[in-house]
């Protein structure tokens, strides 16, 4: 079955340090997709990154960088020069390809950046 | 383009009264997913509509929980009856394609069941 692992549930760290944000994923299928999405304390669920099971090239948006790591099923999320408006429950997600499974969330890890 | 559009944001109701939560989602998304949000269990798919078919409905809670698409750009999510425990955030969400696409969230509706 699937499951998404956020061991972090919740993290602090001060203004302008770099945070990472573990998500460890099982999967039976070779074919998957793998998320993150941001909650900020206004409620909305915000898309940040889409990854199938195929591209385990690194990514980087901005301050947003991902690690993709099939040998250890882990994709994490680096913060760059943490900013206080960062400061959210971001969610890793896995859906499979089959679609004998559903997306599956992970618990969230509460992320607060201190001024 | 507008987003994902809920209604209502908020809704407070007692005890054994039926709640009808609405949702329109991106015009051309051919996928439409409910979730709930609770403390306790997290986010967690209840329905998923895939060309208003109801594709994968195991994580509705129970037969007091029912949703139906009528047509691409509408849906609704009904609790009858509802009960304090019900209480959560329920999201709609819409995908271009499929549930491996990527998803759009609204706003969620925030129920209170008192």
């Amino acid at each position: 079955a699937q499951k998404v692992t956020q061991a972090q549930t919740e993290i602090s760290v001060v203004e302008k340090e770099d945070v990472t944000l573990d998500c460890v994923y099982e999967t039976r299928d070779t074919t998957y997709y793998l998320f993150w999405y941001k909650q900020p304390p206004s409620g909305e669920l915000v898309f940040l990154i889409r990854r199938n099971s195929f591209d385990e090239q690194n990514e980087i948006s901005g301050r947003y960088s991902w690690n993709f790591q099939k040998s250890t099923s882990s994709f994490n999320f680096t913060i760059t020069a943490s900013q206080v408006v960062d400061s959210a429950v971001y969610f890793c997600a896995l859906s499979e390809y089959s679609r004998d499974d559903k997306i599956i969330f992970g618990k969230g890890t509460r992320l607060h950046i201190l001024p | 383009d507008a987003g994902v559009i809920q209604s209502p944001r908020h809704e407070v109701t007692e005890m054994g009264q039926e709640v009808t939560l609405r949702c329109k989602p991106i015009s051309g998304h051919n996928s439409l997913f409910w979730y709930r949000q609770t403390m306790m269990r997290g986010l967690e798919l209840l329905i998923y509509f895939n060309n208003n078919v109801p594709i994968d409905d195991s994580g509705m809670p129970e037969d007091r929980f029912s949703a139906k698409m009528p047509n691409a750009s509408f849906s609704t999510l009904k609790i009858q009856p509802s009960e304090p425990r019900d209480s959560a955030v329920y999201f709609c969400a819409s995908s271009p394609t499929e549930l491996t696409d990527t998803q759009y969230f609204g706003p969620g509706t925030r129920l209170t069941v008192l």
